[in-house]
């Protein structure tokens, strides 16, 4: 069965700190998304993606994050001064379509732990 | 904001009992997803309903989406341990995405 591949697993890095975390949604897929689950927290959408551009984000998704999809396979989350309060669960989920009967294909995730 | 609530928080019961789980709102939704989450995997999609009033059955479970299409529930019978997880519920409304709730974490001992 097809799967949505996120990389790395776990990622441990300093305060202030950039980090990119990688997602490989499944091929015939088409919107994507970001998602993150702090510890004992429910899930929170953080940003979609459609046609090479955001189509929707959240509160959390501020100038310090940025996605890209750069070579038409890989999808990607950029944190570009990482604070203690970003560590949590990362996301990455991708659809085939938009419409209700479409659900989402969730990666395992990333763990980003932020010292 | 659409908000989703999710009750029980937690429940813990034996193999072979029957649960259910409820997860409410105050929004209307055009479309709900159940999902189950194990430790440290991503959310896995059980079902999706669409019309006020639906049932759906999946083997042992059993998902209803209200005539309001404002709550759903999940049941399951003959509860097993591979049930153990976190049941999250997630809402859209016409093709905004979705909102998910705090999750049932269910736990069912042998």
């Amino acid at each position: 069965e097809p799967e949505v591949t996120q990389t790395p697993s776990h990622q441990v890095t300093q305060m202030g700190q950039e980090v990119i975390l990688r997602c490989v949604p499944i091929s015939n897929h088409l919107y994507f998304y970001w998602y993150r689950q702090i510890l004992g927290q429910k899930v929170e959408f953080l940003v979609s993606f459609y046609n090479n551009e955001i189509s929707e984000k959240s509160e959390i998704f501020d100038d310090q994050f940025s996605v890209e999809r750069p070579d038409g396979s890989n999808f990607t989350l950029k944190i570009r001064s990482t604070k203690l309060e970003d560590s949590a669960m990362y996301f990455c989920a991708s659809r085939e379509g938009s419409t209700a009967n479409y659900g989402y294909t969730f990666g395992s995730g990333t763990r980003l732990t932020v010292v | 904001t659409q908000l989703l609530e999710q009750s029980p928080q937690f429940l813990s019961i034996q193999e072979g009992e029957n649960l259910t789980v409820y997860c409410n709102s105050s929004s209307v939704f055009s479309s709900l997803q159940w999902y189950r989450q194990e430790p440290g995997e991503g959310p896995v999609l059980l079902v999706t309903v669409v019309t006020g009033g639906e049932v759906k059955k999946l083997k042992r479970l059993t998902f209803q989406f209200g005539d309001a299409r404002k709550d759903s529930s999940l049941h399951i019978t003959a509860a097993q341990p591979g049930d153990t997880g976190l049941y999250l519920c997630a809402g859209s409304n016409y093709g905004q995405n979705f909102v998910f709730g705090p999750g049932t974490r269910l736990s069912v001992l042998p």
